[in-house]
């Protein structure tokens, strides 16, 4: 089945440093492949997409590239600040018609 | 403004109780998700919703009963069955599709002592 893994954390960074959260996905067939983040007592928010191989997927400073060949969708953003505090999570949406999840990486940025 | 509601943010609840939790959405979208959340951990799907009166089980279905009445509602039965229902729950729709994204309402956190 589908299934996606996500580096651990905690994350702790200092503001304006440079971010990546890995991610790296087993699905057959081609998934979308997705961010997420989650708030504080919050639901989860759309951060970026990408549909096919090779698609880079961007919002709000963030990227990711959809790579086939290491089946890899990393996150990344080269400055982050303290508002970008959350957790993150990846997901894969397959044939299956639903959302594999990855299990979250808290990410903190101090100022 | 489009968007997914849920109510209410916080529920309490005495062991054995049934409790539903209210879950609508006005993007038009056909599919509808429930997802339970533990802290510390990802998503789990609990019931999905492709169109009107019909619905699958997902992971962890068990403890749960849904209905899907109406294209705009899909609530969430918790019932004494479910042996840990302290958790926050979520609720989701898409555009019917496998490549669609979801959108999530802001949950429902819900504890039962």
């Amino acid at each position: 089945g589908n299934s996606v893994t996500q580096m651990e954390g905690p994350v702790t960074l200092s503001e304006e440093a440079f971010l990546t959260i890995n991610c790296t996905y087993t699905a057959t067939g081609y998934p979308s492949l997705f961010w997420y983040v989650q708030y504080p007592g919050e639901g989860l928010q759309l951060l970026l997409k990408a549909t096919k191989a090779d698609d880079k997927g961007s919002n709000k400073g963030f990227e990711a590239t959809y790579r086939k060949e290491t089946t890899s969708f990393h996150l990344e953003k080269g400055s982050v600040q303290v508002s970008d505090s959350a957790v993150y999570f990846c997901a894969l949406s397959g044939s299956a018609r639903q959302l594999t999840f990855g299990s979250g990486t808290q990410l903190t940025v101090l100022p | 403004d489009g968007g997914i509601t849920q109510s209410p943010k916080y529920l309490f609840r005495k062991e054995g109780q049934n409790v539903t939790l209210s879950c609508e959405q006005n993007l038009n979208h056909d599919a509808m998700y429930w997802y339970r959340q533990d802290p510390g951990q990802g998503l789990r799907l609990i019931y999905y919703s492709q169109i009107v009166n019909d619905f699958q089980k997902g992971d962890i279905a068990e403890g749960y009963s849904v209905s899907r009445e109406k294209k705009e509602s899909f609530p969430l039965t918790v019932t004494s069955a479910q042996k840990n229902p302290t958790a926050f729950y979520l609720c989701a729709s898409s555009i019917a599709g496998f490549s669609y994204e979801q959108y999530f309402g802001p949950g429902t956190r819900l504890t039962v002592t």
